[in-house]
């Protein structure tokens, strides 16, 4: 299967701990997105990637939220601190230089 | 923040039924792009509309565009049971290549009776 990939599938976390999700993008897109996606809502943009330059991060809900993408291939997604607001669904996004965006299954996060 | 705003918030036909999905949105947009979410695939692109087209076509979905009024509708023809998902309309206000910064509305949640 060669459509972009997110690990894990699903995280249990206690209020404070800190979680990184990992996205593997499909290999020859050069864009990397991440949204977030809480229950009855539509995705809701965080950050964006053109290969390992983040271009746009100024939506990430806060300080405690950080993205990388080190060699332009996968990224990482990053929470410390979390709080149960911070339960919902991330989803990782990849495109070429093509409006079209191809999602990946989600990372859910459940913070107790 | 929610630019779309998709209209019904659930519709329930029979198998056979059309469906007609309706978004509005605030600001100028390059482009709007329609995205299918059931829990089997995850989000899907659909269609892309961009802001000079008005009506595109793709297999059994018809996308019509309006900017005057801000607003888009996608019609799914001959429904099927496997169309039951969410429907989601996606703005981009970015002009260039590609796009940048979704803005994705609540969603329609379609039910297709067999």
């Amino acid at each position: 299967d060669t459509g972009v990939s997110q690990d894990p599938r699903h995280k249990i976390t206690k209020r404070g701990q800190n979680v990184t999700f990992r996205c593997d993008p499909i290999s020859e897109h050069n864009r990397l997105y991440w949204y977030r996606q809480t229950l009855g809502q539509g995705p809701e943009f965080l950050t964006y990637f053109q290969n390992e330059a983040q271009l746009e991060k100024s939506r990430l809900l806060s300080d405690r939220f950080s993205a990388e993408r080190p060699k332009g291939s996968f990224s990482t997604l990053e929470i410390q601190r979390t709080e149960q607001g911070d339960s919902a669904m991330y989803l990782c996004a990849s495109s070429d230089m093509r409006a079209e965006q191809y999602f990946g299954p989600g990372t859910r996060l459940t913070v107790t | 923040s929610q630019q779309g705003e998709e209209d019904p918030q659930a519709l329930s036909i029979q198998e056979g039924e059309n469906a007609t999905m309706n978004c509005s949105y605030k600001t100028s947009i390059n482009n709007l792009q329609w995205y299918r979410q059931n829990s089997g695939r995850g989000l899907v692109h659909l269609i892309l509309i961009r802001s000079n087209e008005r009506e595109k076509h793709s297999g059994r979905l018809r996308v019509t565009l309006d900017t005057s009024k801000k607003s888009s509708s996608l019609l799914i023809t001959a429904s099927r049971a496997a169309d039951t998902a969410s429907y989601f309309c996606a703005t981009d206000p970015h002009s260039g290549a590609g796009s940048y910064q979704l803005t994705f509305g609540k969603g329609t949640k379609l039910s297709v009776i067999p």
